[in-house]
């Protein structure tokens, strides 16, 4: 149980395709952020959520929309992806801005076809 | 953005023996995390050093954070096949990551 639950596990979607990925944490903490994480390549940082309001968006295509409701709750909308989007897409969460340290999800794995 | 460099990128090893691995960084860190992620799942806090020079042990590990706050190690003592994994590092406030260390501990 790592307190941050992400769904689906595995997602394949064809490149014309709308799928959105979910993460939930019930950990209290204030910060949410999305990483992709593909073969061969460092983690890398999507988007920042810091108490609902976006903070960063580190040049993400379009294609990858995020949404945050609430501080619990937060979704990445994909449309028209591309196969080299094909990734590890990792939610995490921290209490303001990683004071404490990233819990993590496990993951979606997403395959585009 | 302050660059986080991780060596050996690979590293593959017999069970029994150590192993030293490295996060490197020209930047200063007021703290400094460690993680271990297993295939198919997302990377797993291990431990924060926070003070220069500061040493923790988490069983048969040891992490030392530089007393520049600018480079961190991990040693394993004694590895096991359960060690294998993806040791990452993090700079506090940076929110980036390290590529990290492969490490195989083959039986």
């Amino acid at each position: 149980e790592t307190g941050v639950t992400q769904t689906p596990r595995h997602l394949v979607m064809g490149m014309t395709n709308k799928k959105s990925l979910k993460c939930e944490q019930h950990l209290g903490h204030n910060a949410m952020y999305w990483y992709k994480q593909s073969a061969k390549k460092p983690l890398e940082l999507m988007f920042v959520y810091n108490f609902k309001e976006q903070t960063e968006n580190n040049s993400v295509p379009s294609r990858f929309s995020p949404e945050c409701p609430n501080s619990s709750h937060l979704f990445l909308h994909l449309h028209t992806l591309q196969p080299e989007d094909s990734a590890l897409y990792l939610c995490a969460s921290s209490q303001e801005r990683m004071n404490y340290g990233y819990t993590f999800g496990s993951g979606t794995r997403l395959t585009v076809v | 953005t302050q660059l986080l460099e991780q060596s050996p990128q690979f590293l593959s090893i017999q069970e029994g023996e150590n192993l030293t691995v490295y996060c490197n960084s020209s930047s200063v860190f007021s703290s400094l995390q460690w993680y271990r992620q297993e295939p198919g799942e997302g990377p797993v806090l291990l431990v924060t050093v926070v003070t220069g020079g500061e040493v923790k042990k988490l069983k048969r590990l040891t992490f030392q954070f530089g007393d520049a706050r600018k480079d961190s190690s991990l040693h394993i003592t004694a590895a096991q096949t359960g060690d294998t994994g993806l040791y990452l590092c993090a700079g506090e406030g940076d929110m980036r990551f390290g590529a990290g260390t492969r490490l195989t501990v083959k039986p």
